[in-house]
């Protein structure tokens, strides 16, 4: 089946440590996306990322990097940078541009204390 | 990026009746998505409108984008317990590579 995959559903962290989020996907996608959702706030956009070996900032990218060294992975890195952590993760992929569909991953649910 | 206006942020029905959720942008868009999103789920593609007054349906939804392509709405006839969920426009950022979400209307269908 293909689709997206996200690992693992919970993940919970001391307050300090880095975590990466991961995302997998084997629909061929060209783009890939990190999402931020907290209740009330929609999803913000924190990366994305056209094309291996290149990314770019979304509107909330302080506290988080990313890498695309294969097509087919865009793991996320939540920093101790971040301020407030705690969050649902997705991640989402398309063909390419903005006129196409998403395909998001069922999410990381990010607890950190 | 581009900011786009979704309202209500929340609506209560009793299953049967009708509910709409409306987006709106203060510049002409080159075209908007709905996803939809259960509790506890991840955002799922409905529709994309990419035409000035384009109108198109999906059994009980109906999806119109505005004469001026600024607007859009989502209504959905005879609510069903099925239909709860967050329902989410989305429009191109400004570099037209990623999409912008509206904050999303929480449906809550009580039978």
């Amino acid at each position: 089946d293909g689709g997206i995959t996200q690992s693992p559903k919970y993940l919970f962290r001391k307050e300090g440590q880095n975590v990466t989020l991961s995302c997998e996907q084997n629909l061929n996608h060209d783009a890939m996306y990190w999402y931020r959702q907290d209740p009330g706030q929609g999803l913000r956009l924190i990366y994305y990322s056209q094309i291996v070996n290149d990314f770019q900032k979304g509107d909330i990218a302080e506290g988080y990097s990313v890498s695309r060294e294969k097509k087919e992975s865009f793991p996320l890195t939540v920093t101790s940078a971040q301020k407030n952590p705690t969050a649902f993760y997705l991640c989402a992929s398309s063909i390419g541009q903005a006129s196409y569909e998403q395909y998001f991953g069922p999410g990381t649910r990010l607890t950190v204390t | 990026g581009q900011q786009v206006m979704q309202i209500p942020q929340y609506q209560h029905v009793q299953e049967g009746e009708d509910f709409t959720t409306y987006c709106n942008s203060s510049t002409t868009l080159s075209n908007i998505q709905w996803y939809k999103q259960r509790p506890g789920g991840h955002p799922v593609f409905l529709i994309q409108l990419v035409k000035s007054g384009e109108v198109k349906k999906q059994k009980r939804l109906t999806f119109q984008f505005g004469e001026a392509k600024k607007n859009s709405s989502l209504h959905i006839t005879a609510t069903q317990t099925t239909d709860v969920g967050t329902y989410f426009c989305a429009v191109p950022s400004n570099s037209g590579y990623a999409l912008n979400f509206g904050k999303g209307t929480s449906l809550l269908v009580t039978p």
